[in-house]
């Protein structure tokens, strides 16, 4: 069945570093969706990439879609102290079924 | 703004007995998610409803695990017996649609805790 990995599992930063977090599926993807959770609160949607090699920005935030819908990332430059969270992809494929990485766990030093 | 509700936030329940989660989610949004949560790991899914029908209960534990949706609207989850491996958060989220790939709103969560 479908795979979604998320890769670091957990990302230690310095504020106003930059650092990227990845996602991989092992099956080609309809669409993907990035969350994040913080610390005791529940999943929030930040973005939803469908076309290859798609790119949206939100402020600080870079999302990418590769160009074989298999795989994306996430890019954010000068950490602040409120991007501590987890951070979630979930890929959705052909058959409509919605799956959720292990997240990458980010902590941020000021 | 709207949000999906949850109850209770927190249960405490022996092992095999009977426990029951309740979501009320966003008004308008035709679709629900039941989702479990182990710490440490992302959401897995339990259930999904596209109004009052399951589309998806594939991963449900339907031995001891059962949900509803019976007018389309809230949603009850239950677990009986409960064993030690429930403890976790499960996650209630709706979306307009499920087959459209909109966003889903979380809830709150509850918490279980078996004993």
């Amino acid at each position: 069945g479908q795979q979604v990995m998320q890769i670091p599992q957990y990302q230690h930063v310095q504020e106003g570093e930059d650092f990227t977090t990845y996602c991989n599926s092992s099956t080609t993807l309809s669409n993907i969706q990035w969350y994040k959770q913080r610390p005791g609160g529940h999943p929030v949607f930040l973005i939803q990439l469908v076309k290859s090699g798609e790119v949206k920005k939100q402020k600080r935030l870079t999302f990418q879609f590769g160009e074989a819908k298999k795989n994306s990332s996430l890019h954010i430059t000068a950490t602040q102290t409120t991007d501590v969270g987890t951070y979630f992809c979930a890929g959705k494929d052909s058959w409509g079924k919605l799956q959720f990485g292990a997240g990458t766990q980010v902590v941020v030093t000021p | 703004e709207a949000e999906v509700a949850q109850s209770p936030r927190y249960k405490i329940t022996e092992k095999s007995q009977a426990v029951a989660f309740w979501c009320d989610p966003i008004s308008g949004h035709a679709t629900l998610y039941w989702y479990r949560q182990i710490l440490g790991q992302g959401p897995e899914l339990l259930v999904q409803f596209q109004d009052e029908s399951v589309v998806d209960d594939s991963q449900l534990p339907k031995d001891r695990f059962s949900a509803e949706r019976l007018k389309g609207v809230d949603s009850t989850l239950k677990i009986q017996p409960a064993e030690l491996g429930d403890s976790a958060m499960y996650l209630c989220a709706s979306s307009l649609s499920g087959s459209l790939a909109y966003e889903q709103y979380f809830g709150p969560g509850t918490r279980l805790t078996v004993t």
